[in-house]
C-alpha cells in the first residue's frame, strides 16, 4: 500500500493476556519507530529500527515489550501479560534517509486491557 | 535530555481567524523541527519540518511555521483557519529526521462559526 499499516486497529484484551501489535511500513523504508499515546503521557518513543536490527530500545517500558522487525519489513510489537496500564494508541512509523528524513505514521492500534 | 513544550493545551478560535500554535524545544544543538496534526483517531499527518536554511518554512493546508534560534520556537501559524482545521497539532524534534521524535504534548484547536 501507499501508507503505514496497522493491524488490528482496536484491540480489546483482558489483563494479564499476551497481545500482538503488526506494523507494515511503506515500501523501501529502512527505518520503523513504535510509538505509545496514552491520555497521561502523550506521544512517547518505544523502540527503534534499522533494518533488522534495533539500535535503540530506551523506550520499552519494561520487560513485558519486546518488537521484531523481519525481513526489513514487517515489525510485531508484542505485549505480555498486559496491563491496565498498557491502555493506549500504538503508533507505527516509518522513513528513509534517501526519501526525505521524515517519518511517516500509521493509524494507530488502540488497545484497551480490561 | 532534549525537550519539547507546548503551552497551550486548548485553543479555541473563530472560523477565518489567525492561529498561532506555539513550540519551544529544549535541545544541545539545532534540531531537526516538526510539526503533525492528528485528527480524532487518525495517525499523525506532517504538516511541515525545518532541517536547515530558509527559518520560515510553508507546509501543507497553508500552515506556515517560523524557527527562531534565539528564543528555542517555532511556533505554527496559519492566517485563516478553516472549520476543518479542528484537531490535535503536535510539535516534535529529533537529532534528524531519522531518529526518535520528543514530543510535545499537543495542543487542541477547536474552531467555532
Amino acid at each position: 500500500g501507499a501508507g503505514v499499516s496497522q493491524s488490528p486497529s482496536n484491540k480489546v484484551t483482558e489483563k494479564g493476556k499476551d497481545v500482538e501489535l503488526r506494523c507494515d511500513p511503506i515500501s523501501g523504508h529502512t527505518a520503523l519507530y513504535w510509538y505509545r499515546q496514552s491520555l497521561g503521557q502523550g506521544l512517547e518513543f518505544l523502540i527503534y529500527f534499522q533494518g533488522n536490527s534495533a539500535p535503540d530500545k530506551s523506550g520499552l517500558p519494561s520487560d513485558r515489550f519486546s518488537a521484531e522487525r523481519t525481513g526489513g519489513s514487517v515489525s510485531t510489537l508484542t505485549i505480555q501479560r498486559t496491563q491496565q496500564e498498557d491502555s493506549a494508541v500504538y503508533l507505527c512509523a516509518s522513513g528513509s534517509r534517501t526519501l526525505g528524513e521524515t517519518q511517516y505514521f500509521g493509524p494507530g492500534t488502540r488497545l484497551l486491557v480490561l | 535530555a532534549q525537550s519539547v513544550t507546548q503551552p497551550d493545551i486548548h485553543i479555541t478560535v473563530s472560523e477565518g481567524a489567525s492561529l498561532e500554535l506555539r513550540c519551544n524545544y529544549s535541545y544541545g544543538a539545532t534540531p531537526y523541527l516538526f510539526w503533525y496534526v492528528q485528527s480524532p483517531g487518525q495517525g499523525l499527518q506532517l504538516l511541515l519540518k525545518y532541517f536547515s536554511g530558509d527559518t520560515l518554512v510553508q507546509g501543507i493546508k497553508g500552515f506556515e511555521a517560523e524557527f527562531k534560534r534565539s528564543q528555542s520556537s517555532f511556533n505554527l501559524r496559519k492566517p485563516s483557519v478553516h472549520w476543518s482545521d479542528a484537531a490535535e497539532y503536535f510539535c516534535a524534534v529529533g537529532l534528524s529526521g531519522n531518529t526518535p521524535l520528543v514530543f510535545g504534548k499537543g495542543t487542541r484547536l477547536s474552531v467555532i462559526a
